[in-house]
């Protein structure tokens, strides 16, 4: 039963163009969401989120989405750098219930090519 | 250190042996969290602690699988008889609470042979 799901394993981007990774989840008690960037060989490394009573938050070069009657979030990186490149998860938590466990997609690996 | 830090970085077993990876949380963050993950996967939950008490252990895989978190701070997964299929990226993260974003440390692979 695969909660959070990240249905596109690869991107390939170009230097200075937009990157957009897509996330679906089915449980509807999530009210907290978050991406996760990960390089090789090194742990996930927190890059922004977003609760449930909100649809944007950006921070910098990055804006999550996130479309509720969907259940679907989205992360935009503007422009794309070759730095960007690596994976991205993105994961989901029921906080009311459920504390800070988290529920991870599979990741989307993204290339920026320069 | 500032952030998490998990030892050793690469462990091999045999398979049955006992095994322990320790986990230093960020100071002062009272939620612990440990994860695994395998090739091409996202991090599936395992345990979680707030304090010194395991708030939520529904990601345990089986009974041979057990963590411990004694005095709120540093915490030790503990895996007993390891099978090849325990293989795996075993990681720790913290949080200052439940409720804000968790940092994780850089893993330890394990590898049971």
């Amino acid at each position: 039963d695969q909660q959070v799901k990240q249905n596109s394993p690869s991107l390939s981007v170009q230097e200075g163009r937009i990157s957009i990774l897509n996330c679906d989840y089915t449980n509807s008690m999530f009210d907290y969401f978050l991406w996760y960037k990960k390089y090789p060989a090194e742990g996930p490394t927190f890059l922004i989120s977003i609760s449930s009573i909100k649809d944007k938050n950006e921070d910098g070069r990055f804006t999550v989405f996130l479309n509720k009657s969907a259940k679907h979030l989205s992360l935009h990186i503007v422009p794309s750098q070759p730095g960007d490149s690596a994976v991205y998860f993105c994961a989901a938590s029921d906080r009311g219930n459920q504390g800070g466990k988290l529920i991870f997609g599979q990741g989307t690996e993204l290339s920026v090519k320069p | 250190g500032a952030g998490v830090s998990q030892t050793p970085s690469n462990k091999v077993t045999e398979k049955g042996k006992y095994v322990e990876l320790r986990c230093d949380p960020i100071s002062g963050h009272t939620a612990l969290y440990w994860y695994r993950q395998s090739l091409g996967q996202g991090p599936e939950f395992l345990i979680y602690f707030q304090g010194t008490g395991a708030a939520d252990d529904s990601g345990l895989p089986n009974d041979r699988f057990f963590a411990v978190r004694p005095e709120g701070s540093v915490s030790t997964l503990k895996i007993q008889r390891t099978e090849r299929g325990d293989s795996a990226v075993y990681l720790c993260a913290s949080s200052r609470s439940p409720n804000t974003e968790a940092f994780f440390g850089q893993g330890t692979r394990l590898t049971v042979v």
